[in-house]
């Protein structure tokens, strides 16, 4: 099962991009990349998924590398309400529908 | 949106009792699963379901039991609820497969205080 490395914890402003970085050294060949925010006391909610190079939707933008080994989550110009935590996972592809959560990124945004 | 559901929201109980966490999806969705979180933890794979009549356990150890009778349907159960057992439970499902990696879907979550 790929393990994922996060920061535990970012700051950022108001307007600033913001850029949150997953490890993922033993991605398996068919393992997609996901992730997640999570506010308090609720279910996490999907941002956006990739297989490999960039990917792009009406949030935000996920680049990943040619070896896969990780991947950058871009939060353009980030409001106070995107403190939260996010969650990098990756699987379900052939290896695995097992799908474990890593410690996550929280991310605090201040004005 | 997804329609995914969890009862009961909130779970107030003493040691002792056997206590059930529903959950319900509409979505058709094969593959199922319980998380549990503490507050400002992070979330850990108690238990999942491939499909009808397939269960397994997840990464971290429960005393929990789960069925899956039904491709709708989710439970999870207690059956002697203790203060340990105290955390959210967080259910979700995806239509994930082979070569399609589709999206956990979570529901509000069930939040179980045992005294």
């Amino acid at each position: 099962l790929a393990k994922t490395t996060q920061p535990i914890s970012m700051d950022s402003y108001e307007g600033q991009e913001v850029n949150i970085t997953c490890s993922h050294n033993n991605i398996a060949t068919n393992d997609y990349i996901t992730w997640y925010q999570q506010f308090p006391s609720q279910g996490p909610r999907f941002i956006i998924q990739g297989y490999k190079t960039k990917v792009t939707n009406e949030v935000a933008s996920l680049f990943i590398p040619a070896d896969r080994k990780s991947s950058t989550l871009s939060l353009p110009r980030v409001s106070l309400s995107d403190t939260a935590v996010y969650y990098c996972l990756v699987g379900a592809g052939d290896s695995s529908y097992k799908l474990i959560f890593g410690s996550g990124t929280r991310l605090l945004v201040r004005p | 949106e997804a329609d995914i559901y969890q009862t009961p929201r909130y779970l107030v109980i003493g040691t002792g009792k056997k206590i059930t966490l529903e959950c319900s999806q509409t979505m058709g969705h094969d593959k199922m699963y319980w998380y549990q979180q503490d507050p400002g933890m992070e979330l850990h794979l108690i238990h999942y379901s491939y499909g009808v009549n397939s269960t397994e356990k997840g990464d971290l150890s429960s005393e929990s039991t789960v069925s899956r009778i039904r491709t709708e349907h989710f439970p999870l159960t207690l059956e002697s609820a203790r203060p340990s057992h105290t955390s959210q439970y967080l259910c979700a499902s995806s239509a994930l497969g082979t070569g399609f990696a589709g999206e956990l879907f979570f529901g509000e979550g069930s939040r179980l205080t045992v005294l």
